[in-house]
């Protein structure tokens, strides 16, 4: 079954420490990985994408990293702010058909504390 | 210059009535698609659409019926509401399906609470 976990379920940081998120999958065929970021009440937005070649992107402070082999990802977060507490979420796509089908994490919730 | 809109953002209903959530894009993309949140906040596909046409019709209940009239629109709608549909319902949109990286952009979500 194609499944996305992630850890820790939450994690309470202090503002401007860095922080690394983690993301298991199962999913198979694997088309791209993808982080998201989902403010309360708010709908889920794209921070990275990654495909199958790459092994990390960048977007400003948050850093993601992907192994294939491992099927293992990581978001780092570095120097946080308070703007940073939200949920966030790993989705990998499906990959070798038609759609583009998204399997999501169950998220990690971010607190950064002043 | 909302790219995915949703109405209504809450809705309260009862059980047994039918109700619609309705969702527009303005980004020009192909694909449009809804999301069930639950409570524990784990978010599911439940359908999507390429250009009006249905691609991706997850185990959902035949009483949830997308409808899109033209590829900028994908309403849902609900018949004989149940407490286990409360939850907050994502619309989203792409530039296509196809196996492909094209980011997906989501909606503020509609909170459906029933009753």
């Amino acid at each position: 079954k194609n499944q996305v976990e992630q850890s820790p379920q939450s994690l309470i940081i202090l503002e401007g420490k860095n922080c690394t998120l983690q993301c298991n999958y199962t999913v198979s065929p694997f088309s791209n990985l993808r982080w998201y970021k989902q403010d309360t009440g708010r709908g889920p937005v794209s921070l990275t994408i990654m495909t199958f070649s790459e092994n990390t992107k960048s977007n400003g402070r948050y850093t993601a990293t992907l192994d294939a082999d491992t099927k293992q990802s990581s978001l780092h977060i570095t120097a946080s702010q308070l703007s940073d507490s939200a949920s966030y979420i790993c989705v990998v796509s499906e990959g070798g058909g038609a759609t583009n089908k998204l399997i999501f994490g169950t998220g990690t919730l971010l607190a950064v504390q002043p | 210059d909302t790219a995915v809109s949703q109405t209504p953002k809450y809705l309260v209903t009862q059980m047994g009535n039918d109700k619609s959530i309705k969702c527009e894009q303005n980004l020009g993309h192909d694909t449009m698609y809804w999301y069930k949140q639950d409570s524990k906040k784990f978010l599911k596909i439940m359908f999507s659409y390429n250009n009006k046409e249905l691609i991706i019709n997850e185990t959902v209940p035949n009483r949830f019926s997308p409808k899109s009239p033209d590829k900028a629109h994908l309403n849902l709608h609900i018949n004989s509401l149940e407490l286990g549909d409360s939850a907050v319902y994502f619309c989203a949109s792409s530039r296509s399906s196809g196996g492909s990286s094209y980011e997906q952009y989501f909606g503020p979500g509609t909170r459906l609470t029933v009753t």
